[in-house]
């Protein structure tokens, strides 16, 4: 898997817009860009993937540079309940493995 | 949709049981499932891929024979810690790959197991 780069936490006001970069420099042509976060004491759970194209879903929007080497997850509106830690992982296509680097812990202040 | 379930959620055993766990696909087919490893303050480990129907393929440093898994059906897996001791108190989640259906995967919400 092409290895990710993720500051390690940030904050992030209620109602604002909380954007979550990822580097990823040595991403090969046909690697996705995967996000998915974990609250505490629970499973991860997907947000949103995304290959060339910006990507929006009901819980995000993935911008992915057009040289692909960084990307960045925008929650719109967070909330408190959008505190967890946001992994960005690229699986390797056919290798079907997601390998979970340490994330960016998301604190969401009221 | 793609909701996986884990059974049971949390589990307390004696040192020297043997405990099962479950993963269930309950709304897709996974012909591939995962087992992961959480320590506290830690990020998820993959330990084993679970393949329906053959054997499962144990990341470096597992011991296949200590976690025992079985993926005999398209929606369940099993993850058996064999002769378990406190070491292997850990967060277990187990995640399911919708077959055919490229490279997203859907996680359980986990099993704590503690060993006394």
């Amino acid at each position: 898997d092409a290895k990710t780069t993720q500051p390690p936490s940030m904050d992030c006001a209620e109602g604002r817009a909380a954007n979550l970069p990822c580097n990823h420099s040595t991403i090969s042509g046909n690697e996705y860009v995967y996000w998915y976060r974990q609250i505490h004491s629970q499973g991860p759970q997907y947000i949103i993937h995304g290959l060339k194209n910006n990507e929006t879903n009901e819980m995000a929007s993935l911008i992915i540079t057009e040289d692909r080497k960084s990307s960045t997850l925008i929650l719109p509106h967070a909330t408190l309940r959008d505190t967890a830690v946001y992994y960005c992982i690229l699986p390797s296509v056919g290798a079907q493995k997601l390998v979970f680097g340490q994330g960016t812990r998301l604190t969401i202040n009221p | 949709g793609a909701v996986v379930s884990q059974h049971p959620s949390r589990v307390i055993c004696k040192s020297g049981t043997s405990v099962k766990i479950e993963c269930r696909s309950l709304d897709f087919q996974a012909t591939t499932m995962f087992w992961y490893r959480q320590f506290p303050k830690k990020s998820l480990m993959l330990m084993a891929t679970s393949n329906e129907g053959s054997k499962a393929t144990y990341e470096q440093g597992v011991e296949k024979d200590k976690f025992l898994i079985n993926h005999a059906s398209l929606t369940l897996s099993t993850l058996t810690v064999t002769s378990a001791h406190p070491e292997d108190s850990s967060f277990y989640i187990c995640s399911a790959r919708p077959t055919g259906i490229g490279e997203t995967q859907y996680f359980g919400p986990g099993t704590r197991l503690l060993v006394l």
